[in-house]
């Protein structure tokens, strides 16, 4: 079946870059997502992007898509402490049209002073 | 703020109560969905609505009940509940389920089970 899986945890210092990494397996994947959690609240969506897309900007923020090893990774430049937070992978498969998102576990992002 | 709320975010019951989580969307979204987060877990999709119809139910056991009178509204009835449903219950809408459009998350019901 489809599955997303992320590294658990990773320490930056303040003012490095952090890289997230995520793989899937749905070689069909339509959209992959990017979503942010802070303590107690919901899921916030941070950038998506396109399959057949292999880059997409965001002011501090780069996802970079290899489609054939089907790996995903998010690059925050610049951490702040207040990007502290769990980072969510997800992706949307081409079957159906139910709008089912697979998410991984999460990435627990930790940002030292 | 999403433009997505639940209430109440926090609920404690015992296994024999009955209790109702509400979410309301204001962003006139058409597709509305339940999902579970539990420690340790992949976030888990539960129920898919798309103009008011349910068009996913996944494999969730019938303690759980939903319930989407109009798209702006989601209840999810819940009854004879078990301590492992204990978790972070999320609701989302989106333009429609299908494309990519985005989904946009509440801030999740904490349910505890006694």
């Amino acid at each position: 079946g489809e599955d997303v899986e992320q590294s658990l945890f990773l320490s930056v210092r303040e003012g490095d870059s952090s890289v997230i990494n995520c793989t899937y397996t749905d070689s069909s994947s339509t959209y992959l997502y990017w979503y942010k959690q802070e303590p107690g609240a919901g899921l916030q969506l941070l950038t998506y992007i396109f399959s057949n897309m292999d880059m997409k900007q965001d002011q501090r923020l780069t996802v970079l898509l290899n489609k054939k090893d089907k790996h995903l990774s998010l690059r925050i430049a610049d951490t702040q402490t207040g990007d502290s937070a769990i980072y969510f992978c997800a992706e949307k498969g081409s079957s159906g049209n139910t709008g089912k998102l697979i998410f991984g576990q999460g990435t627990t992002l930790q940002v030292k002073p | 703020e999403t433009g997505v709320t639940q209430t109440p975010r926090h609920l404690v019951m015992g296994m024999t109560n009955k209790k109702s989580l509400k979410c309301e969307q204001h962003l006139g979204h058409n597709a509305m969905y339940w999902y579970k987060q539990s420690a340790k877990k992949p976030l888990e999709l539960m129920f898919v609505y798309n103009f008011k119809e349910q068009t996913e139910n996944n494999s969730v056991p019938s303690r759980f009940s939903p319930e989407c009178p109009n798209s702006s509204h989601l209840f999810l009835h819940l009854h004879t509940l078990q301590p492992e449903d204990s978790a972070l219950y999320l609701c989302a809408s989106s333009q429609d389920s299908d494309g990519a459009d985005t989904q946009y998350f509440g801030p999740g019901t904490r349910l505890t089970v006694l």
